[in-house]
């Protein structure tokens, strides 16, 4: 079935420094690609969603000076979260949306745990 | 505007003993409905779909769902939980934008 592999797992960095965040699509072509935020045992918040070489469409609420998305290609997509601090603190999740096997379905990355000290 | 709800915060059953997630939609038009299942530091996974046909939808790890429109349900069941089947479970309908609007969450907690 369809993979989204996303890396990294896990990382910490120091304040004010940048972040990148990948997601690429295994074995499919993502048309969309949507980033998620995640607050510990809370739901997913929509930060915002990408199509292939287009500008990404934020949510309301959401930063896109901080939270930069790159969608360059139907296999990558990235996030980079600029001058992060400590409140950026969170699990990022991205989900790849694509017709596979005539159905249009949605596929998570395993997750991104940032850690802003 | 397409939502749901996940009415229980956590549901805690013994092993072995039927386990139920309860979700309840309202959307206009046709809804298209998602289960997916998320273990700590994980993504989501996917168990299960309703776009249109049969009301009982069968899926992955023993889970199935039924479609009730009268009652604007869509709960997941599985027959016989086990203890690994404690996670997170989160139900979702597409909104006409395509995106996800995903509920709560429902903590499940299988107890040996």
């Amino acid at each position: 079935g369809a993979v989204v592999s996303q890396h990294p797992s896990r990382v910490i960095c120091k304040s004010g420094t940048s972040v990148k965040i990948e997601c690429r699509s295994l074995d499919f072509q993502a048309t969309t690609m949507f980033w998620y935020r995640q607050f510990p045992k809370k739901s997913l918040m929509l930060m915002a969603t990408s199509n292939e070489g287009s500008k990404a469409t934020y949510e309301q609420g959401v930063e896109k000076d901080k939270f930069l998305i790159n969608h360059a290609s139907l296999t990558l997509s990235t996030l980079t979260v600029t001058s992060a601090h400590p409140e950026d603190s969170s699990f990022y999740i991205c989900s790849a949306g694509g017709w596979d096997r005539g159905y249009y379905g949605y596929t998570f990355g395993s997750g991104t745990r940032l850690t802003v000290v | 505007a397409q939502s749901v709800a996940q009415p229980e915060d956590q549901v805690n059953v013994a092993e072995g003993n039927p386990l139920t997630v309860k979700c309840t939609y309202s959307v206009s038009g046709n809804p298209y409905l998602f289960w997916y299942v998320q273990y700590p530091n994980r993504g989501l996974q996917f168990l299960l779909k309703y776009i249109t046909g049969d009301n009982l939808v069968k899926g992955s790890y023993g889970f199935e769902a039924e479609f009730n429109k009268s009652q604007t349900s869509f709960h997941l069941k599985k027959p016989s939980a086990l203890v690994s089947d404690s996670a997170l479970y989160f139900c979702a309908v597409r909104d006409s934008w395509g995106k996800l609007q995903f509920g709560a969450g429902t903590q499940v907690v299988v107890t040996p």
